[in-house]
């Protein structure tokens, strides 16, 4: 079945800094790759759309300049958490399609990142 | 916004059929609804999705409503390693997933 690898599982970085996180489709081309942000005890909150070789789409009150997202090739898409705040320790998890009728989506394992 | 409903939490007694229902009453007729269910600290598991028929797979049943304003995934024979919170969530656009708040399904010994 479709796998999508998300890295690293877990991070911990220094107020102020940058973080990347990158989310892979192992044997499909993801035309489409979303990210979601997930604090403790809440459900999963859509962040943005990607398409592949186009701006990401933001869902509203989410930074763009803060969160970076780039979707350069068919099977990876990143995330930076740009100038970290504690604010942004959270659960990031990123999910693919193929962008065809029916297929579905798959998500990967997400990113713990805690800021520090 | 999400648009679909569901009980917050349930419980079923292991061995037994566990039913989560959904109500997803603004449904268009070419959106999807799909199922996933997430374990702690994990990332969002699929289980089944439909559009009109009811579906069966390995891992459950989705039994949809003729006016497709609701539907019930029924996992048949439920274990301890179905805890877990269930999202039922309704294809926005035919392009995206946005989660509700789901249930979280507690099985028993």
């Amino acid at each position: 079945g479709a796998v999508v690898s998300q890295h690293p599982s877990w991070v911990i970085c220094k107020s102020g800094t940058s973080v990347k996180i990158e989310c892979r489709s192992l044997d499909f081309q993801a035309t489409t790759m979303f990210w979601y942000r997930q604090f403790p005890k809440q459900s999963l909150m859509l962040m943005a759309t990607s398409n592949e070789g186009s701006k990401a789409t933001y869902e509203q009150g989410v930074e763009k300049d803060k969160f970076l997202i780039n979707h350069a090739s068919l099977t990876l898409s990143t995330l930076t958490v740009t100038s970290a705040h504690p604010e942004d320790s959270s659960f990031y998890i990123c999910s693919a399609t193929p962008g065809l009728s029916n297929y579905g989506y798959t998500f990967g394992s997400g990113t713990r990142l805690t800021v520090v | 916004d999400a648009k679909t409903t569901q009980p917050p939490s349930m419980d079923c007694a292991e061995g037994r059929a566990a039913n989560l229902p959904c109500n997803h009453s603004t449904i268009s007729g070419n959106e999807y609804v799909y199922w996933y269910r997430q374990i702690h600290s994990q990332g969002p598991q699929y289980i089944i999705h439909g559009l009109k028929n009811n579906e069966t797979n390995e891992m459950a049943s989705l039994i949809i409503t003729e006016d497709r304003k609701s539907s019930t995934l029924i996992l048949p024979h439920a274990t301890l390693r179905d805890t877990a919170v269930y999202y039922c969530i309704e294809e926005q656009g035919a392009q995206k997933l946005v989660f509700g708040q789901g249930t979280r399904l507690t099985i028993n010994p």
